[in-house]
This record gives structure tokens, C-alpha cells and sequence, in this order.
């Protein structure tokens, strides 16, 4: 079975551009989350979709938002590209109708802004 | 705000010997937890997790400790061997589909 992926591997963009990161959950599964990373630190929650619905957002500014698509894909979008913004941004999906839902990570997309 | 966070950013231990990584949290409504092992370059991997309803948890060469009474998770890791060297993170999760509360991680450094 296939785990999650995530598109492109590595993004480079400069400051102000917009930057869209792509993951494909497992398959079967309905919440997809995303993650940053920065560089030596742990993982800040981002974003969480279930079943096409933003469910909740950690705190991030508005230019981050995203989307899910009817086959449970998702999008990243980061507006108006900060340096502060390069980070490995990471993708994790679960089952959305289990109370103890295990996260399964993608190998992330390493986002460089110059 | 609340947070999970470790006592050790770093670790090193001898090849065979036993590892232990420990994690504080400060929320007692955490009812979820799951250690996650990130090697260089990769997405994080479920190692094992634990449900506040029990204390102890086994897998392989790996058990994962919950005390409630301090809110500290540990993660033992037997007879540690090279392929263990990685950053480990504790989270914890209090709402049903909610996200995870990820702390800083700890780098496990194996020696040979």
C-alpha cells in the first residue's frame, strides 16, 4: 500500500512569490494535516482538512491556507513568500471516523525562499 | 501557551546499551501519544503510541512509559543499534481528530 506523498521534493522561490505543495494521503484516509518544520525545529501544526473541510488552523497568518479536494488530496498555499518561511513543510494523513487517529507522514517538501 | 517539550535535546549512547528519551507535557486533558523516530532527509515515523488510559506500552525493543500523576512520557529503546541514530519526538493529542502537539525532539546518537 502506498503511503503518503508529497509534490515537488524541493520548491525554491524568492521573497513575495506564492509557493503550492501538493500530498496524497493513504488511501482510505479522509484527514490530511500539514506541518512546518523549520530547520532544528520541531513540528508546528499548520492546517487540518477532513472530508473537503478546513477543521481546524494553528497560528499561522492568513496567506497560508489551503485546500482538499473531493479524493482527499491536498493543497498548501503560502502567498507573499517570506524568507522566515523556508522550512520543511510535512503532510500527514489518518483515518478521519477513528478517536485514536494515527498520523502517517509524508517525506515532506523542502521549501527555499532566496 | 501549553506545550510538549523534552528534558534532552540530545543523546548519545553506546551501541547495545538502552535508551531512554523523556518528554513533559503540560496538558492533563492529553489523552493520546505517540513517539515518532525522523531520520535525515524523511517524514517522521510512528514508533509506537500509548493511550492515557494505560502506563505502559511494549513493542519491539521499544516501550513507552505514561505518567499522569507528572505528565511525562519516556521511550526506552533496548540494546540501541546504529539504525536508532534519528531525532525522536514526542506529541500528544486531547481532541478526537484534533492535531498533535509536537515537542522540540531529542537526537539520539548511537556510538559504535
Amino acid at each position: 500500500e502506498a503511503g503518503v506523498t508529497q509534490s515537488p521534493t524541493h520548491l525554491n522561490k524568492t521573497r513575495g512569490q506564492q509557493a503550492t505543495l501538493r500530498c496524497s494521503p493513504i488511501s482510505g484516509h479522509t484527514s490530511v494535516y500539514w506541518y512546518q518544520q523549520a530547520l532544528g525545529l520541531g513540528l508546528q501544526f499548520l492546517l487540518w482538512y477532513d472530508e473537503g473541510e478546513e477543521r481546524n488552523r494553528g497560528n499561522f497568518p492568513p496567506r497560508f491556507s489551503g485546500r482538499q479536494f473531493p479524493n482527499y488530496s491536498s493543497e498548501l498555499n503560502v502567498n507573499a513568500l517570506e524568507l522566515e518561511d523556508s522550512a520543511l513543510y510535512l503532510c500527514a494523513s489518518s483515518l478521519g471516523d477513528r478517536r485514536y487517529n494515527e498520523q502517517f507522514f509524508g517525506p515532506g517538501t523542502r521549501l527555499t525562499v532566496l | 501557551g501549553e506545550s510538549v517539550g523534552l528534558h534532552l535535546p540530545t543523546l548519545s549512547v553506546q551501541e547495545g546499551d538502552n535508551s531512554i528519551i523523556n518528554c513533559a507535557y503540560s496538558n492533563s486533558a492529553s489523552d493520546y501519544f505517540i513517539w515518532y523516530k525522523q531520520e535525515s532527509g524523511k517524514g517522521p515515523q510512528f514508533i509506537i503510541d500509548i493511550r492515557s488510559n494505560m502506563d505502559k506500552r511494549q513493542g519491539q525493543r521499544v516501550t513507552v512509559l505514561l505518567n499522569k500523576t507528572v505528565k511525562h512520557l519516556s521511550l526506552q529503546i533496548a540494546a540501541t543499534q546504529p539504525g536508532d541514530s534519528a531525532v525522536y519526538f514526542c506529541a500528544e493529542n486531547r481532541n478526537y481528530g484534533q492535531n498533535f502537539v509536537f515537542g522540540p525532539g531529542t537526537r539520539l546518537s548511537v556510538l559504535p
